[in-house]
């Protein structure tokens, strides 16, 4: 049972240009969570997403900054016009629909740096 | 709002000593606690999690952490430090079910462990 993958692993872009990271959930799990760590930071809470529905987005950045998981295919977490500060992991995390005991299964993570 | 506090940023241990990590949480409702380690460059791996069962709870790879509602603490320990330990270590809680209905888990800054031979 393959595990949470992410790509690219590592992304570089320069400051304007546009950011796509892709998530595909471990099999059976519907429920996926986007998380940001800054260096020398703690994984911070970005959203939430099932399937076509986006249920939390409350550490999401009001701006630039957007999610989908559609029907078919990865989660895919958007940053538009790209700053210095976006540079951090960003991860992905799944799970499956039921309840909070269940364990957040994590991606080895995208490393954007923006130039 | 849930928050968690890991004592030390940095621990360092002989190998064969005891390992202690600490982790302290505020909620404000009954918790659920995990731990996680993350290698270089690599993504999160959970070491154990404490979900209102036993509150001794053992994990993977000689861990274990215990709940204390008193101290409002779950303090990771391991016996005896080994070379692969080295790495850096997560606590993070999840309580009930947010307004928003979103499981998400608030992390600690981390603690790297070094293991000196």
């Amino acid at each position: 049972n393959a595990g949470v993958m992410q790509n690219p692993r590592h992304l570089v872009r320069r400051r304007g240009q546009e950011a796509r990271l892709r998530c595909s959930p471990m099999k059976g799990h519907s429920h996926v969570y986007w998380y940001r760590q800054l260096p020398e930071e703690g994984l911070k809470f970005m959203v939430y997403l099932q399937k076509e529905n986006i249920i939390d987005e409350s550490g999401m950045p009001k701006e630039r900054f957007s999610a989908e998981f559609p029907k078919e295919g990865p989660s895919i977490l958007r940053i538009q016009q790209v700053v210095r500060g976006d540079s951090a992991a960003y991860f992905c995390a799944s799970s499956p629909p039921g309840s909070i005991t269940d364990t957040q299964y994590f991606g080895p993570g995208t490393r954007l740096t923006v130039l | 709002a849930q928050s968690v506090t890991q004592l030390g940023s940095h621990v360092s241990v002989s190998e064969g000593a005891l390992v202690l990590l600490r982790c302290n949480y505020s909620s404000s409702v009954p918790p659920y606690l995990f731990w996680y380690v993350q290698y270089p460059n690599q993504g999160l791996q959970l070491l154990l999690k404490y979900t209102s069962a036993a509150t001794l709870v053992k994990g993977i790879n000689g861990f274990e952490a215990e709940f204390k509602k008193s101290e409002t603490s779950f303090h990771l320990t391991k016996p005896s430090a080994h070379m692969s330990d080295a790495a850096e270590y997560f606590c993070a809680v999840s309580d009930t079910w947010s307004g928003a209905g979103s499981y998400q888990l608030t992390f600690g800054k981390g603690t790297k462990l070094s293991v000196i031979p």
